[in-house]
């Protein structure tokens, strides 16, 4: 079965400073790769979908990238700030509609620190 | 948030007892899901709905059940809570661009 990892719980960085995180899947590369954000005692909140044939998606500070040689999608934050601090979770879409089940990553809970 | 909540936001009830989470919709979405967040676990699917009196089984289906009986309502029953069923549980529809909107979640806690 599909199984997506993303490879720390934890990372914190300086004000201002580039946050990466990584979210790693085995077996098939799915049609969709989702970003959301979760602050605690809230639900996720969606930020960006990749497809597969897209390389890298912006929205203002944040970048995603898609590789489905290395089965692979990378997370960037730029110029961060505290109000980012936060718990990162991927997401890949089983299906090719917007309807499909959603498997989630443990998450990275990112802490910038002033 | 807009659009979908839950109720309760938080319950402790004793094990063995029954218990039923609800999750209301308000954009006539046919697609519901319901899922549970535990540490290191990540998100998982437990059950999710395609249409009124429509549902199936999720990831981590044992020991739930779900209904359907309005486009707006789906619940979600633990007929014996046990220890394990302990965790924040989550609805979610399709919302626009293909992301999920999700609600804000019942913490759930069986003693």
């Amino acid at each position: 079965s599909q199984k997506i990892e993303q490879n720390s719980e934890a990372l914190n960085i300086q004000e201002g400073k580039t946050a990466t995180l990584t979210c790693n899947y085995t077996n098939y590369s799915p049609a969709y790769l989702q970003w959301y954000r979760q602050d605690p005692g809230r639900g996720p909140v969606f930020l960006l979908l990749i497809r597969e044939n897209e390389k890298e998606k912006r929205k203002e500070r944040l970048k995603v990238t898609f590789d489905t040689t290395l089965k692979q999608s990378l997370f960037h934050i730029t110029a961060s700030q505290p109000a980012d601090s936060a718990t990162y979770l991927c997401a890949l879409m089983q299906g090719s509609s917007n309807t499909g089940k959603l498997i989630f990553g443990q998450g990275t809970t990112l802490q910038v620190k002033p | 948030d807009a659009g979908i909540t839950q109720s309760p936001r938080h319950k402790v009830t004793e094990t063995g007892t029954p218990v039923t989470l609800r999750c209301h919709q308000t954009e006539n979405h046919r697609y519901m899901y319901w899922y549970r967040q535990d540490p290191g676990h990540g998100l998982r699917l437990i059950h999710y709905s395609y249409g009124v009196k429509d549902t199936d089984k999720g990831e981590v289906s044992d020991g739930y059940s779900v209904s359907r009986s309005k486009t707006e309502d789906f619940l979600l029953t633990l007929e014996s809570a046990t220890s394990s069923q302990t965790s924040v549980y989550f609805c979610a529809i399709p919302g626009n661009n293909y992301g999920y909107t999700f609600g804000s979640g019942t913490r759930l806690t069986v003693v």
